[in-house]
């Protein structure tokens, strides 16, 4: 059974580089798409990007020009960073996986809470 | 503001049978498929529903799922006390090339 453990820095300051990894266990990153989402205290879930088998990647337009996903088939990780973070990007981040380009996202990790502080 | 819009809050007594929608348009719901997400505060959500209408492995027949055009739902029969929890819809959306998700509709067991 597949699972995602993700781990990253949970008190950054305003201005600095949020790093945020997912690590699977159960199965490998060939043949699907990994996603990472967010959410701000008390709101909704929020998609900030994701990243495919073949090393595509695509980016929530509205965070696009501070947002990079990565991957590292040869530690089974997927890695998110975040540049120049304000307290709007306090949040709590979660990892996913998913079978394709908008489908369905059966597998989570447990979330990271980042916190900035001003 | 939420590309997908959910009402921010139903409510039911154990055993009813509840419904809650999702409204988009032709560019995500109107030609991809819809996806259903269960969140128990405090913990990440849990895949509900996909591709409109079919429950993974796990989730209960009390839970069931339709599309409409522009539009889906979730429906809950049987309501139960752990049913309590926020519930998203999600969809690709062709235009804006990005996953769009409802705002997420909290669900109160009386």
């Amino acid at each position: 059974q597949v699972q995602l453990q993700q781990w990253g820095a949970g008190l950054l300051k305003a201005s600095e580089t949020l790093s945020v990894t997912c690590a699977v266990s159960g199965g490998s990153l060939s043949g699907y798409y990994w996603i990472w989402i967010r959410q701000s205290p008390g709101k909704g879930l929020e998609w900030i990007g994701e990243i495919n088998h073949s090393g595509n990647t695509n980016y929530n337009p509205s965070l696009k020009s501070r947002v990079t996903v990565s991957a590292d088939t040869s530690k089974n990780q997927f890695s998110l960073q975040v540049t120049s973070v304000t307290a709007g990007d306090t949040a709590v981040y979660y990892c996913a996986r998913g079978r394709g380009r908008g489908t369905r996202m059966g597998v989570w990790g447990q979330g990271t809470t980042v916190i900035v502080s001003s | 503001q939420s590309v997908l819009t959910q009402p921010p809050s139903v409510s039911g007594t154990p055993g009813q049978r509840v419904t809650m929608s999702c409204s988009g348009s032709s560019s995500n719901i109107g030609v991809n498929s819809v996806n259903w997400y269960q969140q128990v505060p405090g913990t990440a959500p849990r895949l509900l529903m996909f591709n409109s209408n079919q429950r993974p492995s796990g989730v209960p027949e009390r839970f069931s799922g339709s599309k409409s055009v522009t539009s889906a739902s979730l429906a809950i029969s049987g309501l139960q006390s752990e049913d309590e929890a926020d519930y998203y819809c999600t969809a690709w959306d062709d235009s804006l090339n990005s996953r769009v998700f409802g705002g997420g509709t909290k669900l109160t067991v009386l």
